[in-house]
C-alpha cells in the first residue's frame, strides 16, 4: 500500500537540533524527499536521496534513510524561528510514475 | 526563472457554481502536476501532464473535475458544480522530463465553497 507517516508535531528552542522523522511503506521508492511549507505557501523542496544512499548533507540539513525498517529522518543543525514550518515527506513509488505520495506533515515550532 | 505562478491565489464560490483555476509552469518544464491539500493534510495527486498528454489521474478527480493542458505550457483545472466539499488548497506544480529531482510548486489557489 502507499502511506507515509509522520508525526504531527515538533517544538524545538531556537539553536538546538530538530529530527523530524518518516515512516514510508513502499520499499521500492528510489527517491525521496523533504519539502518544507509556510503558511498560505506552496511547497518548497528541500532536500532529496536516492534509495542508495544512506546520508545527505546539506548544509544545516542532514537526511537519514534506513531502507530495512523504510525510516527517514531530517534534521535540522542550529534550528532558527524562521524554520517553523510544515514539514513534509514524499516519495515515489517505482511503480512507472511520477507522483509522489506525500506524508500528513510535521508542524515544527522553533521556540526563541 | 519565474517559477511556478497560480492564478488566482482565492477564490470564493458557491455551491453549485464551476470554477476554473489556472498554472502557468516554469517554461522548460514539460512536466505538470496538479494537488489538492486540505487542511491538516498533505497533498493528494490528482493529476500529471507530460506535455499536452494527461498522463495519470487520480481517483479523486471525479467526473467534476477536468484538467487541460493544450499547448504543453500553461494548464487548468476546472470543477464544475461545485460542492463544500471541494473546498481545499489546489497546487500546481512542474518538473524536468530527465531525472527526479524534485517538483517546483506554485503558491496555491485556495478555493472555497460557500
Amino acid at each position: 500500500g502507499e502511506d507515509v507517516e509522520q508525526s504531527l508535531f515538533l517544538s524545538v528552542r531556537e539553536g538546538d537540533s530538530s529530527v523530524i522523522n518518516c515512516t514510508y511503506t513502499d520499499s521500492s521508492s528510489t527517491y525521496l524527499y523533504w519539502y518544507k511549507q509556510e503558511p498560505g505557501a506552496g511547497l518548497q523542496l528541500l532536500t532529496y536521496i536516492f534509495s542508495n544512499m544512506d546520508m545527505k548533507q546539506d548544509q544545516r540539513l542532514t537526511v537519514l534513510l534506513n531502507k530495512k525498517d523504510k525510516h527517514l529522518s531530517l534534521r535540522i543543525a542550529d534550528t532558527q524561528t524562521g524554520d517553523s514550518a510544515i514539514y513534509f515527506c514524499a516519495e515515489i513509488p517505482t511503480s512507472g510514475t511520477y507522483k509522489y505520495i506525500f506524508g500528513t506533515g510535521t508542524r515544527l515550532k522553533v521556540l526563541a | 526563472d519565474t517559477g511556478v505562478s497560480q492564478n488566482p491565489r482565492h477564490k470564493i464560490t458557491k455551491r453549485g457554481q464551476n470554477v476554473t483555476f489556472r498554472c502557468d509552469p516554469i517554461s522548460e518544464h514539460n512536466r505538470l502536476y496538479w494537488y489538492r491539500q486540505t487542511l491538516g493534510q498533505g497533498p493528494e495527486f490528482l493529476t500529471y501532464f507530460q506535455n499536452e498528454a494527461q498522463l495519470e489521474k487520480s481517483r479523486l478527480l471525479s467526473d467534476r473535475f477536468s484538467a487541460e493542458r493544450p499547448k504543453g505550457s500553461f494548464s487548468t483545472l476546472e470543477i464544475q458544480r461545485t460542492e463544500q466539499g471541494d473546498s481545499a488548497m489546489y497546487l500546481c506544480a512542474s518538473s524536468r522530463r530527465t531525472g527526479n529531482y524534485g517538483y517546483t510548486f506554485g503558491s496555491g489557489t485556495r478555493l472555497t465553497v460557500v
